[in-house]
């Protein structure tokens, strides 16, 4: 399985652009890399996606390394309502579908 | 509004009992999945199915039981073999059309069960 390392834990100051990364040397030509968050004692929310090239939604921006071995979630004006653990997933090569697995991810603590 | 839906969103069972945690999705998701989590720690697949009348398990997926009857229903009986079954319980769906179109998950709210 592709793995994937982030930090433990992460503080960021209201209103100022959060980054979290997200290192998978292992990853394949083929795998996309995921992006979720989970607010305390909820279920996990998706954020976004990408494979190749750099992405941005309504939520947040994601930077692909050339090399792919990399990644950065950037929340680009973190709010308190941000705060949460943030999953960066790749999904295992033995199956197919979209069997996530869930690492311990990165608290990322926004403060006012 | 299409979603996931879990429910009780608190269970408390006595020790030795079996206990069924409902997970209904209207989303026409092909893929369902039972996800355990303790304090402080990532998500753990259960089980997990990619169409009806099948299912494959886990990484945990001991003491633990599922049926997939209809597309829309997957259901996670916790039962008394499961040796430490105090915890948070997730039910997630998605499309999956297949592991290189990416595809996101849905996730309930979760159901937290409490054994005493």
């Amino acid at each position: 399985d592709a793995k994937t390392t982030q930090p433990t834990s992460m503080d960021c100051a209201e209103g100022r652009a959060a980054n979290l990364p997200c290192n998978h040397s292992t990853i394949s030509g083929n795998e996309y890399v995921y992006w979720y968050r989970q607010i305390h004692s909820q279920g996990p929310q998706y954020i976004i996606h990408g494979l190749k090239n750099n992405e941005t939604n309504e939520m947040a921006s994601l930077i692909i390394t050339e090399d792919r071995k990399s990644s950065t979630l950037i929340l680009p004006h973190a709010t308190l309502r941000d705060t949460a653990v943030y999953y960066c997933i790749l999904p295992p090569e033995e199956t197919s579908g979209s069997r996530l697995t869930f690492g311990e991810g990165t608290q990322l603590t926004v403060n006012p | 509004d299409g979603g996931i839906t879990q429910s009780p969103k608190y269970l408390f069972r006595k020790e030795g009992q079996n206990v069924t945690l409902s997970c209904e999705q209207n989303l026409n998701h092909d893929a369902m999945y039972w996800y355990r989590q303790d304090p402080g720690q990532g998500l753990r697949l259960i089980y997990y199915s990619q169409i009806v009348n099948d299912f494959q398990k886990g990484d945990i997926a001991e003491g633990y039981s599922v049926s997939r009857e209809k597309k829309e229903s997957f259901p996670l009986t916790v039962t008394s073999a499961q040796k430490n079954p105090t915890a948070f319980y997730l039910c997630a769906s998605s499309l999956d059309r297949g592991r290189f179109d990416g595809t996101e998950a849905f996730f309930g709210q979760g159901t937290r069960l409490t054994v005493v």
